[in-house]
This record gives C-alpha cells, sequence and structure tokens, in this order.
C-alpha cells in the first residue's frame, strides 16, 4: 500500500527557513513523479514543486529561487527547503505522487504538515 | 501560462445530478484528472485521463472532455458527495507543468 507522511511543518518569522519532508512507502520515490501542493487556508489547491523519476525539477514561480525540491533514496524520502519564507507562504503543504501511474496524475496524498509564517 | 476555470459554487438537491465544468483552451486535447477535498482532508482522486474512474468511486462519478470545457458529472447526489471539487492537468508547454483549477465549492441542499 502506498503511503505519504509528511513532517516538519511548524510556526516561524517572516524570512526565516523551512524543511518540510514526506516519508514514502509502498514504492520507490525515483520511479515516480512527486509534487509538493500547497493549500492556503480557506483557499484552492496550489501547486508547488515537481521533481521527475529522472530528477528533473520544476518550481511555480512564486517559490522559484527560494524553495527547492529533492529527494533521498537510502530514506525514500521527498524534501522541500524552503528559504526567505513570506506570510504568503502560509498553508498546509501536501506530499503528492504519481505512484505507478505515470507522471500526470497524482492518486497518492499525504495528510499535509501545516507551515505558518508570522511575525 | 494556461489557466483552468471552474465556477466557484454548484447546489444540487439529493438525488439530483451535480455537473462542474473545467474550462481550458483547447482542453479536450489534454488529459484532465479530477480531485475530491472534503473539509479537513486530504484531496482524493475520482477521475483520471478525463474519464476513468479509480478503484473504489461509485459509478456515480463520471466525466468527458471535449473542445475547450472537461465535465464532472455527479448523478444521484448524495449528502456525502458534499466537497470541493478541482480538475488538474499537465502542460506540457511551459516550466509550470502542474496546473489546478481554482476549485468547486459542490453544496448538496
Amino acid at each position: 500500500e502506498v503511503q505519504l507522511v509528511e513532517t516538519g511543518g511548524g510556526f516561524l518569522q517572516p524570512g526565516g527557513s523551512l524543511t518540510l519532508s514526506c516519508a514514502a512507502s509502498g514504492f520507490i520515490v525515483t520511479n515516480s513523479y512527486m509534487n509538493w501542493v500547497r493549500q492556503a487556508q480557506g483557499g484552492g489547491l496550489e501547486w508547488v514543486s515537481v521533481i521527475s523519476g529522472d530528477g528533473k525539477t520544476f518550481y511555480a514561480e512564486s517559490v522559484k529561487g527560494r524553495f527547492t525540491i529533492s529527494r533521498d533514496i537510502s530514506k525514500n524520502t521527498l524534501f522541500l527547503q524552503m528559504t526567505s519564507l513570506r506570510a504568503a507562504d502560509t498553508a498546509m503543504y501536501y506530499c503528492t505522487s504519481s505512484g505507478f501511474s505515470g507522471y500526470d496524475v497524482y492518486p497518492h496524498w499525504g495528510q499535509g504538515t501545516l507551515v505558518t509564517v508570522s511575525s | 501560462s494556461y489557466v483552468l476555470t471552474q465556477p466557484p459554487s454548484v447546489s444540487v438537491a439529493p438525488g439530483e445530478t451535480a455537473t462542474i465544468t473545467c474550462g481550458g483552451n483547447d482542453i479536450g486535447s489534454k488529459s484532465v484528472h479530477w480531485y475530491q477535498q472534503k473539509t479537513g482532508q486530504a484531496p482524493v482522486l475520482v477521475i483520471n485521463y478525463d474519464s476513468a474512474r479509480p478503484s473504489g468511486i461509485p459509478e456515480r462519478f463520471s466525466g468527458s472532455n471535449s473542445g475547450n470545457t472537461a465535465i464532472l458529472t455527479i448523478t444521484r447526489v448524495e449528502a456525502g458527495d458534499e466537497a470541493d471539487y478541482y480538475c488538474q492537468m499537465w502542460n506540457f508547454n511551459d516550466d509550470h507543468p502542474v496546473i489546478f483549477g481554482g476549485g468547486t465549492k459542490v453544496t448538496v441542499l
């Protein structure tokens, strides 16, 4: 069974840094396309970043240059390093995976981890 | 970049049919996926590749995609179908490959 468990969320001040983790089981992270998707309170789903099976990365314009997506195959874990955080980055962050489904659809989602940026 | 447009809300009586649209330029030439998100929960995939139902999704959920509009249809709507619904696609043409629609709140009257 595929499972994704996010950790690392928290409360921090503007300008701070945080790294989110997403521990995967039931599949190998390098065999899947994996995303970070965020959702502000009361808002819609906003795509943040994707890493392909062969390691190509893409970012939303709003986080480009501040966020870095990566993975560790030894831990079968996806990461999101976030720097220069802003109040607008406050959201629930979800890890998603295409699993065995290809690259463009995401049947697997974690439960989310909450990031709050406030002074 | 590419934009997917959804109506903010749809209201439907129990037992009736809910129709949720997702508009985009020539979207019929792309694959569209639909997610259901109930309050306080992570999204769940309900339709993939325009019209395929993942395992465990009721037959009441169906999808179509043609021209400039993809459609999610929920027949015989139940109270438990009340949720936000999002369309999503992969955009090959620029550096923002994963696109979500703005979401549609389905309210069961």
